[in-house]
């Protein structure tokens, strides 16, 4: 079946500081990928869309600025959490899923991330 | 919009009896998908099954299945013969079957359900 990859799985950042998280389709080409994020015993939210060679489309109440998306390839896409603060400290979680085939969706294992 | 509900925040059942979980939605499509998700302790998403809503036959997956009712915007997902390794947090979602969307899921807030030994 369809891989999802994330790395890390885990990072402690200082508050202040950007973090990194890349999510890879291992053995498909992903031309959308969604971006998630979970405080514990809550459901997902949808932060944004991703497809690939276009920009990013952001939920409402989502800060564009805070949360850098890129889709540069069909297997990579990247969120960047720009100047982290103790509040940003959630679950993150990747999916990604192939046009014309929008009914399965793949996860990822998903980031934790603790911002000190 | 459409929205998702679970209206049960905790749920337990005893090993091999059978639990029913509860959905709703609300929706004006009438094109879309109803999924179950499963997220285990390691918080990895497991598609557990999925209804297409065009289809008037409930979906069933070995031990689970569903009760879709279209026009009541209920979507219930049974498990019989409950075993500990279905101890999870349940999300019931849905998406419009649209491709211009790109499949965006929309989830209920989750049943979080254990199995006693």
């Amino acid at each position: 079946g369809a891989v999802v990859s994330q790395h890390p799985s885990r990072v402690i950042c200082k508050s202040g500081t950007s973090v990194k998280i890349e999510c890879r389709s291992l053995d498909f080409q992903a031309t959308t990928m969604f971006w998630y994020r979970q405080f514990p015993k809550q459901s997902l939210m949808l932060m944004a869309t991703s497809n690939e060679g276009s920009k990013a489309t952001y939920e409402q109440g989502v800060e564009k600025d805070k949360f850098l998306i890129n889709h540069a390839s069909l297997t990579l896409s990247t969120l960047t959490v720009t100047s982290a603060h103790p509040e940003d400290s959630s679950f993150y979680i990747c999916s990604a899923l192939t046009v014309p085939i929008i009914d399965t969706q793949y996860f990822g294992p998903g980031t934790r991330l603790t911002v000190l | 919009a459409q929205t998702v509900t679970q209206s049960q925040p905790e749920m337990s059942v005893q090993e091999a009896e059978t639990v029913t979980l509860s959905c709703t939605y609300d929706t004006s499509e009438n094109n879309y998908y109803l999924f179950w998700y499963k997220q285990p302790p390691s918080r990895q998403m497991i598609l557990v099954i999925r209804q297409e809503a065009y289809k008037q036959q409930n979906a069933t997956e070995n031990r689970f299945s569903v009760n879709f009712q279209k026009a009541a915007k209920s979507f219930s997902l049974k498990i019989s013969d409950s075993q500990l390794g279905d101890t999870a947090m349940y999300f019931c979602a849905f998406m419009k079957h649209d491709y211009n969307q790109g499949g965006k899921l929309i989830f209920g807030q989750g049943t979080e359900l254990s199995v006693k030994p």
